[in-house]
């Protein structure tokens, strides 16, 4: 079956400091891809995008980085709150599909 | 002013019950989706909606059916509920080409 990313890590970071979340997606025609924030009893919300046009977008504290070469995807959190505590989750869009594909997340934990 | 609402939010039922999860979306997209969060999180596409046409139906017991009334509105419905069906059931929705809204999860629970 298809899949993005193989495991659920787990990424401790102290209060402040950066955080970098990893993800490897399957499909190499894949030509948009998102990262989710999912908070404990709720549903996975929007936090960036970025197309295959493109190798780096940058939001609020946030950056996604894209390298087709090898296929993976990062997003980097600046200046890490505790309120950044969740689960997060890379998914990918093949072109032509209406299917998004998710990988298994990321727990990321904020130290005080 | 709920963009992806579902009900119930918690199910606990029986093995072998029927049971319905109700989702609608007033963010006026054209696409619908159901997804199922397992224990281990990981969140596994099961079926789409295109303006009210099935569009993407994965490896599904044909026990889960799902219903689209009109294009705001993505139903699901269980029949004959196992243990393995307890999770957490997400819809959403998409303009396509875009991302997908979340609602906030129907967990259902089968005893």
């Amino acid at each position: 079956g298809e899949s993005v990313g193989l495991h659920l890590p787990t990424l401790s970071v102290q209060e402040g400091d950066n955080s970098i979340i990893n993800c490897a997606y399957s499909n190499s025609a894949s030509d948009y891809f998102i990262w989710y924030k999912q908070e404990s009893g709720k549903g996975p919300q929007f936090i960036i995008d970025i197309r295959s046009n493109m190798d780096k977008r940058q939001g609020q504290r946030v950056t996604v980085l894209l390298n087709k070469t090898v296929k993976h995807l990062s997003l980097q959190i600046a200046a890490t709150q505790p309120g950044d505590s969740a689960v997060y989750f890379c998914a990918e869009n093949p072109p032509g599909t209406y299917k998004y594909i998710f990988g298994t997340g990321t727990r990321l934990k904020v130290l005080a | 002013d709920t963009a992806v609402s579902q009900t119930p939010k918690y199910l606990v039922t029986q093995m072998g019950n029927d049971k319905s999860i109700k989702c609608e979306q007033n963010l006026g997209h054209d696409t619908m989706y159901w997804y199922k969060q397992d224990s281990k999180k990981f969140l596994k596409i099961m079926f789409s909606y295109n303006n009210k046409e099935l569009i993407i139906n994965e490896t599904v017991p044909n026990r889960f059916s799902p219903k689209s009334p009109d294009k705001a509105h993505l139903n699901l419905h269980i029949n004959s509920l196992e243990l393995g069906d307890s999770a957490v059931y997400f819809c959403a929705s998409s303009r396509t080409g875009n991302e997908l809204f979340f609602g906030e999860g129907s967990r259902l629970t089968v005893l």
